[in-house]
Formats: C-alpha cells, sequence, structure tokens
C-alpha cells in the first residue's frame, strides 16, 4: 500500500538552529499538508499547499516557517530559528482530493528543542 | 466552547465489546467528517469518512453523523487488543484544512 515517508524520524535541535523536515508524499496525491501535535495535545493544522503553492495556512505558521516543493516528489517544512515551543510531533500528509476524502498521514518526526 | 469536543478516556472494555466513540462540534459549517486511528508515537490512520447525516458502515466498523445535534460516532463491533489505540474525529468545511478532538484512548482487554 503507497505510504507517506517522513525523515528523519527524531530530530533534536538547538534553539535558535534552522531545521528542515522532509517528506515523501504518495506519488498521484495532489494535495500536501504539515500538521504537528505537541505531546498529549490535539493535531493541529500547519499548512496545505495545492498546485505549487500555499492555499491555507494557520496562525501558527508564521514567519519562521516555510514549505516547499522543490522537485516532483519531495514536500519539506523549514523552521528557521527553532524555540523551545515548536517541540512536537510534525506530521506531513497528502491527498488525492483534499480535505473531503481524507489524508494519509505519515509516521511523523519527532522533533526536539533544546 | 472549542470547536470540536472528544472525551479523553481512557475507555477500557472487554474483547469482543461493542464500543461507542464520540464528537460533538460546534461549527455547523462542518461537510465532512473522518475518523482516524492512531497508535502511539505514530500517524493518524484513516479509518473512515462520510458526507452528510447518516450512517456508513466498513467491516467491524460503523460511523454516524447526526448534523442536527452536531454530534458524531464512530461503534466498533466485535473489538479486538489490535483496536487498541487513540480515536480522533476530525472534520472540515469543504477542502478546508482538518480540524482534529483531541482524541479517545481505548484499550481491549483480552
Amino acid at each position: 500500500e503507497p505510504e507517506v515517508t517522513q525523515t528523519p524520524s527524531h530530530q533534536v535541535t538547538q534553539m535558535g538552529q534552522e531545521v528542515i523536515l522532509r517528506c515523501v508524499p504518495i506519488s498521484n496525491h495532489l494535495y500536501f499538508y504539515w500538521y504537528r501535535q505537541i505531546l498529549g495535545q490535539k493535531v493541529e493544522f500547519l499548512v496545505s499547499f495545492y498546485n505549487n503553492e500555499i492555499s491555507e495556512k494557520s496562525e501558527i505558521f508564521d514567519d519562521q516557517f516555510s514549505v516547499e516543493r522543490p522537485d516532483g516528489s519531495n514536500f519539506t517544512l523549514k523552521i528557521r530559528s527553532t524555540k523551545l515551543e515548536d517541540s512536537a510531533m510534525y506530521f506531513c500528509a497528502s491527498s488525492e482530493g483534499g480535505s473531503s476524502v481524507g489524508y494519509t498521514f505519515g509516521s511523523g518526526t519527532r522533533l526536539t528543542v533544546v | 466552547q472549542k470547536e470540536v469536543e472528544q472525551d479523553p478516556g481512557p475507555l477500557s472494555v472487554p474483547e469482543g465489546a461493542i464500543v461507542s466513540l464520540n464528537c460533538t462540534y460546534s461549527n455547523s459549517a462542518f461537510q465532512y467528517f473522518m475518523w482516524y486511528r492512531q497508535y502511539s508515537r505514530k500517524g493518524p490512520e484513516l479509518l473512515m469518512y462520510t458526507y452528510s447525516s447518516g450512517n456508513k458502515e466498513d467491516g467491524r466498523f460503523t460511523a454516524q453523523v447526526d448534523k442536527s445535534s452536531k454530534y458524531i460516532s464512530l461503534f466498533i463491533r466485535d473489538s479486538q487488543p489490535s483496536d487498541s489505540a487513540t480515536y480522533l474525529c476530525a472534520m472540515s468545511v469543504g477542502n478546508e484544512k482538518l480540524t482534529f478532538g483531541t482524541g479517545t484512548r481505548l484499550t481491549i482487554i483480552p
């Protein structure tokens, strides 16, 4: 069964450093997403990406965050200057038809900012 | 009032029992409703999605939506230990972002 692949599975970084989280969505999917889940809290939306541009973003997704689809297969989330409160599980997801038909999530990257 | 409310549990039931999981929501614009299953330190896995009020069945799982009451349910029949996980409801307005509930932690006792 096709799956969304995320790397690395765990990243530890120092506060103020830049991190790039990588994702390979399912190949025929057109919609791409980043969500995050702080330990013990609910899954929160960060950003959606369709047709090579951001289609929706949350208040969390401020100027410190950016997304890119540098080639036909990868989808990345960059955090420019990490803060302690950025520590969370970050999930990439992709969908063939958008939110209305649900997504396939990756296994996540656990980001720990120290 | 939170947009989506879900009892976090934990909920423990004996193997073979029928499990009922529920969410309420406040935004009447929500149109699409989903249930995800999440195992510890893994990504959410889509179980079912529905549109509009009514029931949808898939194997041992039945999703129910009551838009007039702003209430959705997931029923699991003949529950198995492998069903032990956190169950997340999620909903969206059209193709906009998914809004998740907090999740209900379920344990099926053999």
